[in-house]
């Protein structure tokens, strides 16, 4: 069974497309993440959301909206795609928001603008 | 005074020779500093993790050393293998904060 799962794997489209990336958890957390990786490899935090709450929005465009419909799934949709936008989508959660737990990713989403 | 700091940024290392990755921080409150394996393709999964109370952390061929007066930890990969190329990430969080900073990453290749 898998942890954190992510859909899709990999996702394929032109300039200004509005897409969606789906996530779940199985591990009973409260807390979870989306983070962006670029080319170089740099995890950056996106998105923290604690029992369906946003907790942290680190200066993300608006044209990213995460929306979380149950405890178990965080949902990221992104409007108006831009090229800058292409990189490696990674979800995770932990169990208890600020206490020190650590995180189960998924195995990302690579998003690819053309 | 949120930053992580890794090196080096990438790691060649022989077949049964230790690896070493660097890691500084700055803000004391943190107390938790976790390890990050990721293979390409795959997402970072927790390796190893240690609290300031304790100077070193052993878990198999990896150690982690932590100096709280110098705020560095390292990680050190003994004997290692091809198996454990892969890219590693430092970070760090603090109880009551909600998010974790990670480090740059290093990729790490271990030569045959």
């Amino acid at each position: 069974d898998t942890a954190v799962s992510q859909t899709p794997k990999y996702l394929v489209t032109q300039m200004g497309n509005d897409k969606s990336i789906k996530c779940e958890q199985n591990l009973g957390h409260d807390t979870m993440y989306w983070y962006k990786q670029d080319s170089k490899k740099f995890l950056k935090i996106m998105f923290s959301y604690n029992n369906k709450e946003l907790i942290i929005n680190e200066t993300v465009p608006n044209r990213f909206s995460p929306k979380s419909p149950d405890k178990a799934h965080l949902n990221l949709h992104i409007n108006s795609l831009e090229l800058g936008d292409s990189a490696v989508y990674f979800c995770a959660s932990s169990q208890v928001a600020g206490s020190n737990q650590p995180q189960h990713f998924g195995d990302g989403t690579r998003l690819s603008i053309l | 005074q949120q930053q992580v700091k890794q090196s080096p940024q990438s790691l060649i290392v022989q077949k049964g020779g230790i690896s070493i990755i660097n890691c500084a921080y700055e803000n004391t409150a943190f107390d938790y500093f976790p390890w990050y394996q990721q293979f390409p393709g795959k997402g970072p999964a927790l390796l190893i993790a240690i609290r300031p109370d304790v100077s070193e952390k052993k878990e198999g061929r990896f150690t982690i050393s932590f100096n709280k007066s110098a705020k560095q930890f390292s990680l050190h990969i003994m004997d290692s293998q091809p198996g454990d190329s892969a890219t590693y990430f430092c970070a760090a969080s603090m109880r009551g904060g909600f998010k974790t900073i990670f480090g740059a990453g290093t990729r790490l290749f271990v030569k045959a």
